[in-house]
């Protein structure tokens, strides 16, 4: 199974201030048809898990621009430029090219 | 504007048996693949299995296969898992989403709790 591993575990951020989150996968996930199926999630407390971030850098509608993804290979990162309260929670990231699709651990996001 | 609801979790003795429903709108649903997910307490997400437009491409994680089946009527636009042989580690939030590969949209989750 492709391996996720995500950095770090907690995350205090003062308001304002930029995070950022890693996300390391055990192989490349690059699929045959040539995309990369990795995705960015966040789960505030209490919800279901949102999508932010698909096909590595691709913003989901709806989700603030201060959110954004980077990465190629087997390393991504998940930026927030300025950090606010909504954004308290956990972060996962995913890959959705080799089965069993697999999670990060996740990041919990807390203010400090 | 999508939406998907799960109902069936509860409480279930191991060894028993459950049917989780996922009730789609708000998109063609027939148009899509769908995946179950779950949560166990505190922990992160498993993916579970996913389930073709036709029903015919279907996939599980060694840890469920066997035990569950999911399946789909398009007719009703509703995803179906039918769960088996439940163990204590079955305990989570199970939830249905919209894809296989990204996930797009997700439901609330329903819980099961397996436990004497």
């Amino acid at each position: 199974d492709v391996v996720m591993t995500q950095s770090p575990f907690s995350l205090p951020v003062t308001l304002g201030q930029p995070a950022s989150i890693s996300c390391r996968s055990s192989q490349s996930i690059v699929y045959s048809d040539g995309n990369i199926y990795f995705n960015w999630f966040q789960q505030r407390p209490g919800q279901s898990p949102r999508r932010l971030i698909y096909m590595v850098s691709s913003r989901d509608s709806g989700v603030p621009d201060r959110f954004s993804g980077s990465g190629s290979g087997t390393d991504f990162t998940l930026k927030i430029s300025r950090v606010e309260a909504e954004d308290v929670g956990v972060y996962y990231c995913m890959q959705g090219t080799h089965w069993p699709f697999t999670f990060g651990g996740g990041t919990k996001v807390e203010i400090k | 504007q999508v939406h998907l609801v799960e109902s069936g979790g509860g409480l279930v003795k191991p060894g028993g048996s459950l049917r989780l429903s996922c009730a789609a709108s708000g998109f063609t649903f027939s148009d899509s693949y769908m995946s179950w997910i779950r949560q166990a307490p505190g922990k992160g997400l498993e993916v579970l299995s996913y389930i073709g437009r036709s029903g015919t491409d279907i996939n599980y994680a060694d840890s469920v296969r066997g035990r569950f089946t999911i399946s789909r009527d398009n007719a009703k636009n509703s995803l179906f898992l039918q769960m088996d042989s439940l163990r204590v580690e079955d305990t989570a939030i199970y939830y249905c989403a919209r894809t296989a590969r990204q996930f797009s949209d997700w439901g609330q989750g329903t819980l099961v709790i397996v436990s004497s």
